[in-house]
């Protein structure tokens, strides 16, 4: 079974400093990994996901992710984050089960 | 592009009473995942179906059942609610056929407030 874990329960950040959020898991398994993020009264949306290939995986709103195996990471970064990234970040894991396990979540709050 | 659609968006039921809720999986999905998310908290599987048929099982209470009809909806059925059942319910599906590690997509959540 696959577990992730999110470190850091909030992460304050300037807007248009950059960012990085950090998710680790643990498999015996190929584990594949996503992000999602969840706004305010709002469902869970697909940010990016690694499944295979390269490591460096691009998503949506300028968000990048790097799968590292000998670490077992899959931070989640962007360069320069906006107002508008303030939102609650999920990594999650999937093996050869269906379901999706989630990280507990890191809040990002950019300010000005 | 189609989402995953849930209704209702918001419940308010007292304790004891019953609840349905209700997901219409995107077109050509196979597989709807039942999560719930207490506040403050990360999404708790509770409950998967793969081409009507029960996939896998979580954290899910005997109070609670759910199904996959054949037009590829779900209903979540909840009885004898507790306080401690107020959370945000999301439905989720995917395309297994396609790709059994295809992403999940969800919707955007029931909220459940039982007093």
């Amino acid at each position: 079974a696959q577990s992730v874990t999110q470190l850091d329960s909030q992460v304050p950040v300037f807007e248009e400093a950059p960012v990085e959020l950090r998710c680790n898991y643990s498999s015996s398994v190929s584990v594949y990994l996503f992000w999602y993020v969840q706004y305010p009264n709002q469902g869970l949306q697909l940010l990016l996901k690694y499944l295979s290939g390269s490591t460096l995986v691009k998503g949506i709103n300028g968000f990048e992710a790097e799968f590292n195996k000998s670490q077992t990471s899959f931070h989640l970064r962007k360069p320069s984050v906006h107002i508008s990234d303030t939102a609650e970040y999920f990594c999650a894991a999937r093996g050869t089960a269906s379901k999706l396990t989630f990280g507990t979540g890191t809040r990002l709050q950019v300010t000005l | 592009a189609a989402g995953v659609i849930q209704s209702p968006r918001h419940l308010i039921k007292e304790k004891r009473e019953t609840a349905t809720l209700k997901c219409y999986p995107i077109p050509r999905h196979d597989t709807v995942y039942w999560y719930q998310q207490g506040p403050g908290q990360d999404p708790q599987f509770l409950i998967s179906f793969y081409e009507k048929m029960q996939s896998d099982k979580g954290s899910i209470p005997d109070r609670f059942s759910a199904q996959q009809f054949s037009d590829y909806h779900s209903e979540l059925n909840m009885s004898s609610l507790e306080l401690g059942d107020s959370a945000l319910y999301f439905c989720a599906s995917s395309r297994t056929s396609a790709s059994y590690n295809s992403p999940l997509h969800f919707g955007n959540g029931t909220r459940l407030t039982v007093t």
